[in-house]
């Protein structure tokens, strides 16, 4: 079935350091890909999203490309801060039922520290 | 402001006790969610609706028993859990359930089964 794979964490960066969280996928179709963040004691915030092949999205300093020919997703970011440090997951959307629903990865665990 | 929040941000229970979560969407949408989230395990969708029809369940055991008396609101009884059902309870809204939608996201409810 549909699935997202990203990389286990945790990952531990000093500030200012070059941040990239690998994600693949599995799916059917054409699904659109999604990055979303977790702060401490907080829910899921979209952090960004695309929504067809090599469509890249952004956001506060983050990227990711869509890449169909090697079904990834991959965030990064050029310097990382220690407000960055959060739990980030890599989603999908895939069409069930005719309706559409999103797949999770397991997320996963940033550390920034000062 | 998440405009999604969720009630109580804690809660501790015993195997024989009834409790209810509580959701509530200030941003006039039309879709709501209800998603368990474990330690080192995936998202998993939960309950979906969709103007207030239930439109998805995936598999749930009936101890959880999900209500959506309206758009703004949406609860999640818990009847005579197991300890396996300790996690976070994250409710989350979208504005309508087909097609590529931003889904915002509550705080969760981190339940704790005794």
């Amino acid at each position: 079935g549909d699935s997202v794979t990203q990389m286990e964490g945790p990952v531990t960066l000093s500030e200012e350091a070059f941040l990239t969280i690998n994600c693949t996928y599995t799916a059917t179709g054409y699904p659109s890909l999604f990055w979303y963040v977790q702060y401490p004691g907080e829910g899921l915030q979209l952090l960004l999203k695309a929504t067809k092949a090599d469509d890249k999205g952004s956001n506060k300093g983050f990227e990711a490309t869509y890449r169909k020919e090697t079904t990834s997703f991959h965030l990064e970011k050029g310097s990382v801060q220690v407000s960055d440090s959060a739990v980030y997951f890599c989603a999908l959307t895939v069409t069930q039922g005719g309706s559409e629903k999103l797949v999770f990865g397991k997320g996963t665990k940033l550390t920034v520290n000062p | 402001e998440t405009g999604v929040t969720q009630t109580p941000r804690h809660l501790v229970m015993g195997m024989t006790n009834k409790k209810s979560l509580k959701c509530e969407q200030h941003l006039g949408h039309n879709a709501m969610y209800w998603y368990k989230q474990s330690a080192k395990k995936p998202l998993e969708l939960m309950f979906v609706y969709n103007f207030k029809e239930q439109t998805e369940n995936n598999s749930v055991p009936s101890r959880f028993s999900p209500e959506c008396p309206n758009s703004s609101h949406l609860f999640l009884h818990l009847h005579t859990l197991q300890p396996e059902d300790s996690a976070l309870y994250l409710c989350a809204s979208s504005p309508r359930r087909q097609g590529v939608d931003t889904q915002y996201f509550g705080p969760g409810t981190r339940l704790t089964v005794l």
